[in-house]
């Protein structure tokens, strides 16, 4: 398949364990966030998202956290699998201006 | 699967030619958005559509242009292509009121010789 930012940072987990996928974002009057899922070859895929008056949401294995004051998101697995190997986006909104990316952790599942 | 479908997969052509990249958004969707993903620059916005009009454009260049049609498909058209547009090109849909939410299609690989 296509790869996708030869040079992402890259975080290697062993399966079983729990993975945290930081981003900092830039602007401040931002109010969604999304984390999108891009395994290899495949569009990016609908994870979590979050608005900015709440600071925690979970999903199915997986939780966002919002801290606003030092404008950081994250995005937790827990108990990482080896399907969840992909390269990993956040992406910032803000009003209804599109949504900008950031550049992506790579997420690599040791077995 | 998305919903969101998008063709061809993949095309190769020459500099200085022009294609045109077809995406299909999910049932019920009247957002359209086009993104383009390079290797060293991550997902670009390039343009949104939202039932037929133009509703937001981003870093797309002269050369670029797109549109969507009645039924709400749309066409992401390149031009005088260089070697620099090789790139994975991305269409996404989003549903009425939730137009946050993109759901992204599975990309067309346009490779410029």
């Amino acid at each position: 398949g296509e790869s996708v930012g030869l040079h992402l940072p890259t975080l290697s987990v062993q399966e079983g364990d729990n993975s945290i996928i930081n981003c900092a974002y830039s602007n401040s009057a931002s109010d969604y966030f999304i984390w999108y899922k891009q395994e290899s070859g495949k569009g990016p895929q609908f994870i979590i998202d979050i608005r900015s008056n709440m600071d925690k949401r979970q999903g199915q294995r997986v939780t966002v956290l919002l801290n606003k004051t030092v404008k950081h998101l994250s995005l937790q697995i827990a108990a990482t699998q080896p399907g969840d190997s992909a390269v990993y986006f956040c992406a910032e909104r803000t009003g209804r201006r599109a949504l900008t990316f950031g550049s992506g952790t790579r997420l690599q599942v040791q077995p | 699967d998305s919903g969101v479908t998008q063709t061809p997969k993949h095309l190769i052509t020459a500099t200085g030619q022009r294609v045109t990249l077809r995406c299909s958004p999910r049932s019920g969707d009247l957002s359209v958005y086009w993104y383009q993903q390079s290797l060293d620059q991550g997902l670009q916005f390039l343009i949104q559509y939202y039932n037929g009009e133009e509703r937001a454009k981003g870093n797309i260049l002269e050369r670029f242009s797109a549109q969507q049609f009645p039924d709400l498909h749309s066409e992401l058209n390149l031009s005088s292509l260089e070697l620099g547009d090789s790139a994975l090109y991305f269409c996404a849909s989003s549903p009425p009121g939730r137009e946050e939410t993109q759901y992204f299609g599975p990309g067309t690989r346009l490779l410029v010789l």
